[in-house]
């Protein structure tokens, strides 16, 4: 059974400073691995999807990188900004049956002080 | 529509009650899914439409829970005789099949009191 983990739970840090938020999963065999943003009372709001045969995406400000063998991601956010303040939840497609499923981790709450 | 829609946005359900909770999903996407999210925790799924059949359902909870996509796009997600543990926000989500992305809605936020 898939499993992901994101430690820590919650980051504060000043405005400005890049930071690096870290996602492991157990199963290697998945599809890709989606990050998405969760800002309080919303939905999700996807951020990045890499490819399991990719090495990184980017957009914009963000970076997420995969490295299947070992169960890692990394989501790196530079120059942050208050506007950066959510929970940031890594999701993770495996196959399961028929369905591809997202299993996902807890979320990691970020706090971007001005 | 533009992007995933789910109504009530918000529901309170005295304890017994039943509920259904609706999801419009992007116009032409096969995939849907539909995730109940507990606070402080992250989604868990609950099951998976393609087109109108339901390929998984293996996590729902209960037989309380039952969800139906008759036609392919529209879908409903049922709670019959609801208890306090089924006060959570639920999220349906929809993809156009294959890998790519997914994309949910805002969520339906249930309170059972």
């Amino acid at each position: 059974k898939q499993e992901v983990t994101q430690i820590p739970a919650a980051l504060s840090v000043p405005e400005g400073e890049n930071l690096v938020l870290n996602c492991s999963f157990t199963d290697s065999a998945i599809y890709n691995l989606q990050w998405f943003r969760q800002d309080p009372g919303k939905g999700l709001t996807s951020l990045l999807l890499i490819q399991s045969s990719q090495r990184e995406q980017t957009s914009g400000r963000l970076n997420a990188s995969l490295d299947k063998s070992s169960g890692r991601s990394t989501l790196y956010i530079a120059a942050s900004q208050p506007g950066d303040s959510a929970t940031y939840l890594c999701a993770v497609r495996s196959l399961s049956g028929a369905n591809s499923k997202l299993t996902f981790g807890k979320g990691i709450t970020l706090s971007v002080r001005p | 529509g533009a992007g995933v829609s789910q109504s009530p946005r918000y529901k309170v359900a005295k304890r017994g009650q039943d509920v259904a909770l609706r999801c419009d999903p992007i116009s032409g996407h096969v995939s849907l899914f539909w995730y109940q999210q507990a606070l402080g925790q992250g989604p868990e799924f609950l099951t998976y439409f393609q087109n109108e059949a339901q390929l998984d359902k293996s996590g729902l909870p209960s037989d309380r829970f039952f969800a139906e996509r008759p036609e392919g796009s529209v879908s409903t997600l049922k709670i019959q005789r609801t208890q306090q543990e089924d006060s959570a926000v639920y999220l349906c989500a929809s993809s156009p099949g294959g890998q790519g992305t997914i994309y949910f809605g805002e969520g339906s936020w249930l309170t059972v009191v």
